[in-house]
């Protein structure tokens, strides 16, 4: 059964505390693994899509990376308004599955 | 601002009850897709338009039926409502694809709540 499991459900970081978020995965013909940040009763915003494993995408002070069960998304120097709910998705065929999201609260 | 809106923001209706959700995609976007968003289950993909025609289909109940218009906007229709049917509905579009997967520009959302 395709699945998507995103660990922690929860962290709490205080402000320059670096560290990292992680999506595993388990499917069957991956065409693209993909990060959202959602805020609050807001749709979520695209960060990163990353295709195959090994790749490395990075954004201001996300950098997302992916092998071939799962992927990373590593948060550098963290501000308070990185503050958010990070969510990880995975296209199978036409197929998406999303996991449930790892809520980020940085704190000053 | 994405550039996909919603329409409405919020509906609150009885349960048996039929509503529509309405959703434009992004200029230049020829996809959209619809998903449900309810507290215990994450975000659930339902169903994928591509210009007009259906292209993917996930975990969309008999009830509920989607269509793409010829000015690529979408309609969501959810019938004989349920008390679990309450959820963020959201819509998301993206461009077409060129042989990559594109990323989903999503919509701020449909509250709707089943009394």
């Amino acid at each position: 059964e395709d699945q998507v499991t995103q660990s922690p459900e929860a962290l709490r970081l205080q402000e320059g505390e670096s560290s990292s978020l992680n999506c595993s995965y388990t499917v069957s013909g991956l065409r693209g693994l993909f990060w959202y940040r959602q805020d609050p009763g807001k749709g979520p915003e695209f960060l990163f899509t990353l295709y195959s494993a090994g790749e490395e995408k990075e954004k201001e002070r996300l950098k997302a990376t992916l092998t071939k069960k799962e992927s990373f998304l590593h948060i550098t120097a963290p501000k308070p308004e990185d503050s958010a709910t990070y969510l990880c998705a995975v296209r199978t065929g036409n197929q998406f599955y999303f996991g449930t999201g790892t809520s980020l609260t940085v704190i000053p | 601002d994405s550039g996909v809106t919603q329409t409405p923001k919020h509906l609150i209706t009885a349960t048996g009850q039929r509503v529509t959700l309405r959703c434009s995609p992004r200029s230049g976007d020829l996809s959209v897709y619809w998903y449900q968003q309810s507290l215990d289950q994450g975000l659930q993909f339902l169903i994928q338009y591509y210009n007009g025609e259906e292209r993917a289909k996930g975990n969309i109940l008999e009830r509920f039926s989607a269509q793409q218009f010829p000015d690529l906007h979408s309609e969501l229709n959810l019938s004989s409502l349920e008390l679990g049917d309450s959820a963020l509905y959201f819509c998301a579009s993206s461009p077409p694809s060129r042989g990559a997967i594109n990323e989903q520009f999503f919509g701020p959302g449909t509250r709707l709540t089943v009394l």
